[in-house]
């Protein structure tokens, strides 16, 4: 059974700082790798997919890296602003047509 | 496109009740899902469509629970004898292919509360 963790739970840290967000999975064996973004009480936008044969992908701020025989996948957020504030998930799919999401992690970046 | 939406947004309930959400994806897309969020977790898969067909189930969805997509265009989620533990994010989403490797575009989600 897939299992998807993200650390850290929690991240704060002031506007313009550059950050990482780690989410790891137990099976290798994927299709791809999304994450999103979750503000308070909305549903999911989706931020970046990375194909099982990418190693990475880019958006704006945004960078998404994918290791899979190591089953890791980092987001860089560049030069953060208070806007990034909410919750990143990521979310794995090992091809059974559903997404196996971890916990999140909250961000909240202060002016 | 308007994207995924979902009605209503918010429900609240007595335990004991039967409650629907209806869920619309976007046009053409071929796969419907729907998951369930509580405060502090990721969302759980609970099934999805391809078209009208009900492909798969999570041992989530407990007999109380029942899905459909007539004509392979919106979906409702039917809720019968609500339960405090019921009490949750429905989320919803689609997309476009038949392979269920794409993304995955979600609703803005029914938040149920159960009294």
């Amino acid at each position: 059974k897939q299992e998807v963790t993200q650390i850290p739970a929690a991240l704060s840290v002031p506007e313009g700082e550059n950050l990482v967000l780690n989410c790891s999975f137990t099976d290798s064996a994927i299709y791809n790798l999304q994450w999103f973004r979750q503000d308070p009480g909305k549903g999911l936008t989706s931020l970046l997919l990375i194909q099982s044969s990418q190693r990475e992908q880019t958006s704006g701020r945004l960078n998404a890296s994918l290791d899979k025989s190591s089953g890791r996948s980092t987001l860089y957020i560049a030069a953060s602003q208070p806007g990034d504030s909410a919750t990143y998930l990521c979310a794995v799919n090992s091809g059974y047509s559903t997404l196996t999401f971890g916990k999140g992690t909250m961000l909240l970046v202060s002016p | 496109d308007t994207g995924v939406s979902q009605d209503p947004r918010h429900k609240i309930t007595k335990r004991g009740q039967n409650v629907t959400f209806r869920c619309d994806p976007i046009s053409e897309h071929n796969r419907l899902y729907w998951y369930r969020q509580t405060l502090g977790q990721g969302p759980e898969f609970l099934t999805y469509f391809q078209n009208e067909a009900q492909l798969e189930k999570s041992r989530l969805l407990s007999d109380r629970f029942s899905a459909e997509r007539p004509k392979g265009s919106f979906s409702t989620l039917e809720i019968q004898r609500t339960e405090q533990g019921d009490s949750a994010m429905y989320l919803c989403a689609s997309s476009p292919g038949v392979w269920g490797t794409d993304t995955q575009y979600f609703g803005p989600g029914t938040r149920l509360t159960v009294l």
